[in-house]
């Protein structure tokens, strides 16, 4: 059974930093890419970042380049966010995805499976 | 950027069919997947690839695309299928390369 669990996020003030985690197991963890994809209170799902199952490659949506690193320790089973520089508009339920394929970039990719949410909330 | 169309709710009795829309330019052209979101738990694949279903969705949950609009269509609905739903396709065209519909509250009369 696919399981992740999220753990850190919390509470930061504007233009903070904080971390959200993500224990993987239930499969091959290098084989697979890993997502970020938030939901912000009263809104609809907006991804915000990628990464390949070997961790070669990572892609941001454009309002988190530069803020935020995405990495994986295939040793662990583990996917990280770190984010900084941190804005009241990231305030939001940060959910780590396994997705279907190992490459990020495929027409037919999607979010095979979600974890709980961590809640992230940016506030002075 | 490319832009994904719900309505924002959608009623059904129980035991009747439930039919959310998700509007697209060219979407037909694109892989849609769907997923359903109970408030407080983990969102849920129900179709992907435009029709598949993945190991232990019910036969009730079947999905459609062509032209510019893909459609999620629950059969013979349950109060458990009360969720927000949500449509999904990769694009490559710009920064975001996951578009998300908009979201459609299903309610179970």
């Amino acid at each position: 059974e696919v399981q992740l669990l999220g753990s850190g996020g919390g509470f930061a003030q504007p233009g903070g930093s904080l971390r959200v985690s993500c224990a993987a197991s239930g499969f091959t963890f290098s084989n697979y890419a890993l997502s970020w994809v938030r939901l912000a209170p009263g809104k609809g799902f907006e991804w915000v970042s990628s990464i390949s199952g070997s961790g070669a490659d990572t892609y941001y949506r454009d309002s988190v380049r530069g803020r935020f690193t995405i990495s994986r320790d295939n040793s662990k089973n583990t996917l990280y966010l770190e984010m900084g520089s941190l804005r009241a508009e990231d305030t939001a339920l940060y959910y780590c995805t396994k997705q279907s394929l190992e490459v990020v970039v495929a027409s037919t990719q999607d979010f095979e499976y979600w974890g709980q949410g961590t809640q992230v909330t940016v506030s002075s | 950027s490319y832009v994904l169309s719900q309505p924002p709710s959608v009623s059904v009795a129980p035991g009747q069919t439930a039919r959310i829309s998700c509007g697209g330019d060219r979407l037909g052209t694109f892989s849609v997947h769907w997923y359903q979101h109970r408030p407080g738990q983990a969102p849920v694949m129900v179709v992907y690839d435009n029709s598949d279903r993945p190991s232990g969705i019910p036969e009730r949950f079947a999905g459609s695309n062509s032209g510019s609009t893909a459609t999620l269509t629950i059969t013979r609905v349950e109060a458990g299928d009360e969720a927000d739903y949500y449509c999904q396709v990769w694009d490559a065209s710009n920064d975001v390369l996951y578009v998300f519909g908009s979201g459609t509250k299903l309610t179970v009369l």
